[in-house]
């Protein structure tokens, strides 16, 4: 059964709004989780990150919330930039175990 | 830029035939990965490496074997191609397994392979 969840396959958002994707998952135990953004035809490549100690890793435009009781965690883009339509992925990482994907939610900001 | 490649970058190739996808990097990292993603399932973890003949399946490894007998070098095989193995292959590595912003996965930029 999937441990990581994406339920949203598709984002629409304007140029200069917030963007916020989200991620549902189901394990109690765990290190961090981790975004990767993904362009075509490109390998994807590692955003931002949050530990489990954690309910709040920013980095410039990209904040990543945590909400451990609910077991969910959010990605926020602010502002929203036509560079940031791509495929964003949220991963699990707990111990020894290598990284756990959702399915990915294809963001597009409208010019 | 990771110095990670992928070879070939595209494939075509029939059912039953056998097919090597290769991955090299010049990091000098002790894990390797290889992942395929497809429509609607994301990416899933096929095999992955923590050292020099050291491998371990992960979740769809049925179908694939890997092979590692240089640091540098990772080799996905699949024995005998089947027209669900169509789809595309990353590559990743990554210096430690600890996870979390100071180790993360660096990726390749694919192998599309197409089983006809």
């Amino acid at each position: 059964d999937q441990q990581v969840k994406q339920n949203s396959p598709s984002l629409s958002v304007q140029e200069g709004r917030i963007s916020i994707l989200n991620c549902d998952y189901t394990n109690s135990m765990f290190d961090y989780f981790l975004w990767y953004k993904k362009y075509p035809a490109e390998g994807p490549t590692f955003l931002i990150s949050i530990s489990s100690i954690k309910d709040k890793n920013e980095d410039g435009r990209f904040t990543v919330f945590l909400n451990k009781s609910a077991k969910h965690l959010s990605l926020h883009i602010v502002p929203s930039q036509p560079g940031d339509s791509a495929v964003y992925f949220c991963a699990e990482k707990w111990g020894n175990t290598p990284l756990v994907f959702g399915k990915g939610t294809r963001l597009s900001v409208i010019a | 830029d990771a110095g990670i490649t992928q070879s070939p970058r595209h494939k075509v190739t029939e059912t039953g035939t056998p097919v090597t996808l290769r991955c090299h990097q010049t990091e000098n990292h002790r894990y390797m990965y290889w992942y395929r993603q497809d429509p609607g399932h994301g990416l899933r973890l096929i095999h992955y490496s923590y050292g020099v003949k050291d491998t371990d399946k992960g979740e769809v490894s049925d179908g694939y074997s890997v092979s590692r007998s240089k640091t540098e070098d990772f080799l996905l095989t699949l024995e005998s191609a089947t027209s669900s193995q169509t789809s595309v292959y990353f590559c990743a590595i990554s210096e430690s397994n600890l996870g979390g912003g100071n180790s993360p996965l660096h990726f390749g930029n694919g192998t599309r392979l197409t089983v006809t």
